[in-house]
């Protein structure tokens, strides 16, 4: 079974710093998926990033960038010139690329953007 | 844009109680999924479906059962509500076979029992 980890409960950043989320997981596949999922305040969850993990290029989508170390397991989130809307619950989470298309997830990020 | 709309927003049952949440999405998704979101746990699968009457146990199905008798519908059904189960409730909706796709979440139903 695959596990994923997000060691920081929580975080603060002022406006316009770079923060960096961390994630870890544990998997015995070569092929899977990786995604970063934002959920602000009282809002739906959206999906912010993913990564196929048998591409070597880092995903990037406009001020959001991910750091895929595969041989350590990590998939950890960048996110540039932070502003007030990125506020919100930041989730990880894991698909394998054989079977069944379910996500695990970890157990969130809480990033707070300080004016 | 695709939608996934959850019947209620805030719920409130009393111990025992059957519970029926229903999520309906408008994108002709073949997958469907019922997750439980708690502070500290993260989002944890309950149930899923790929197809109208198919079904398969998530992580956690204990004290809850699905219901898929139409393609857009996918009902998670508490047949005796406890007090363990007071959570926040996610339905999300995918394409099969859309392996980098995302998943679409729904507003989530915030469940109280009493």
């Amino acid at each position: 079974a695959q596990t994923v980890t997000q060691s920081q409960p929580e975080m603060s950043v002022q406006e316009a710093e770079t923060v960096t989320l961390s994630c870890t997981y544990d998997t015995s596949e070569n092929n899977y998926y990786l995604f970063w999922y934002k959920q602000p305040p009282s809002r739906q969850m959206i999906l912010v990033i993913r990564q196929e993990a048998y591409k070597q290029q880092n995903a990037t989508e406009n001020r959001f960038s991910v750091n895929f170390q595969k041989a350590a397991k990590s998939f950890s989130l960048k996110i540039s010139d932070s502003q007030l809307g990125d506020t919100a619950m930041y989730f990880c989470a894991f698909m394998t690329y054989f079977g069944n298309e379910k996500l695990t997830f970890g157990t969130g990020t809480r990033l707070t953007i300080i004016p | 844009d695709v939608k996934v709309t959850q019947s209620s927003r805030y719920l409130v049952k009393r111990t025992g109680e059957k519970v029926f949440l229903e999520c309906v999405q408008d994108m002709d998704h073949e997958n469907m999924f019922w997750y439980r979101q708690d502070p500290g746990l993260g989002l944890r699968l309950i149930y899923f479906s790929y197809d109208v009457k198919m079904k398969e146990k998530g992580d956690i199905p204990e004290g809850y059962s699905v219901s898929r008798e139409k393609k857009e519908r996918f009902s998670l059904i508490l047949e005796s509500a406890s007090t363990n189960q007071t959570s926040m409730y996610l339905c999300a909706s995918s394409f099969r076979g859309g392996k980098t796709d995302t998943q679409y979440f729904g507003p989530g139903t915030r469940l109280t029992v009493l």
